[in-house]
C-alpha cells in the first residue's frame, strides 16, 4: 500500500519557470490538500479538495493552481516560479465523513528551490 | 478566523523528564477538530491524535497524554519520561466542522530536544 506518493522529492527551478508537483493516493480518499512548510512558519494550507472536480483555496493560494480530475490525483502547479516559493511541499489525503476518526495521511514532501 | 498558537518555539529536556507542549486555538465554530502531529528529523509528518470539540475527555496513550480544555481553548500535550527518540518538531492543528479535518490550520510548531 503506497499511501500518498509525491513526485519529485527534490527540484531546483529558475525564476519564471513552471512546473507541476504530483500527488497521488491509492486509498480512495475523497479529501486531499496541499501545504507548504517554511522555517518558523509551520505548515500553511495552499489549496484543498473535497472530491473530484471540487477545489478551494487555503491560507496561501497565490501563485499556485490545482485541479482534481480524478479521486487519486491532486497536482499542484506553479505557473511562474518565484524565489518566495522555495519551500517544502506536503500533500495529504483523508477518508471522507465528518465523524470519521481517520487522520490525514501525508506524503513525504517535495523540497523545491527557486533560484 | 482560525488560529493556532504554540508559544514555545523550542524546549530542551534531559531524558526521563516530563514535558508539556502548549497549544492555544481560536475558532468561531462550535464544532471543530484538534490534532497533534510529530515531525522527526527525517521530515515525515506522523499523526498522533485527533480530538472533537464535543469530546473533552482527556486521553492517554502510553507515555503521551493530552489535556483538552474548551474553557481556555487549549489542547496541551504531555510526554512523560521523555526519551531521545521523542526529539522532533510537534505541531498542533485545527480544522472546522465543514472541512472535517481536510483543511488544517497548523501552529508554528515546537521543537523538542531530548538529550541523554
Amino acid at each position: 500500500n503506497a499511501g500518498v506518493t509525491q513526485t519529485p522529492k527534490f527540484q531546483v527551478l529558475k525564476t519564471g519557470q513552471s512546473m507541476t508537483l504530483q500527488c497521488a493516493q491509492d486509498m480512495n480518499h475523497e479529501y486531499m490538500s496541499w501545504y507548504r512548510q517554511d522555517p518558523g512558519m509551520g505548515l500553511r494550507l495552499i489549496h484543498y479538495s473535497v472530491g473530484a472536480g471540487i477545489t478551494d483555496q487555503g491560507e496561501v493560494p497565490n501563485g499556485y493552481n490545482v485541479s482534481r480530475s480524478t479521486t487519486e490525483d491532486f497536482p499542484l502547479r506553479l505557473l511562474s516560479a518565484a524565489p518566495s516559493q522555495t519551500s517544502v511541499y506536503f500533500c495529504a489525503s483523508r477518508a471522507s465523513g465528518q465523524n470519521s476518526n481517520q487522520p490525514q495521511h501525508f506524503g513525504d514532501g517535495t523540497r523545491l528551490s527557486i533560484l | 478566523a482560525q488560529k493556532v498558537t504554540q508559544a514555545q518555539t523550542e524546549i530542551s529536556v534531559v531524558e526521563k523528564e516530563d514535558v508539556t507542549l502548549d497549544c492555544v486555538y481560536e475558532t468561531r465554530d462550535t464544532t471543530y477538530y484538534l490534532f497533534w502531529y510529530k515531525q522527526p528529523p527525517s521530515g515525515e509528518l506522523v499523526f498522533l491524535i485527533r480530538r472533537n470539540s464535543f469530546d473533552e475527555q482527556n486521553e492517554i496513550s502510553g507515555r503521551y497524554s493530552w489535556n483538552f480544555q474548551k474553557s481556555t481553548s487549549s489542547f496541551n500535550f504531555t510526554i512523560t519520561a521523555s526519551q531521545v527518540v521523542d526529539s522532533a518538531v510537534y505541531f498542533c492543528a485545527l480544522s472546522e466542522a465543514v472541512q472535517a479535518g481536510t483543511a488544517l490550520i497548523f501552529g508554528k510548531g515546537t521543537t523538542l530536544s531530548v538529550s541523554s
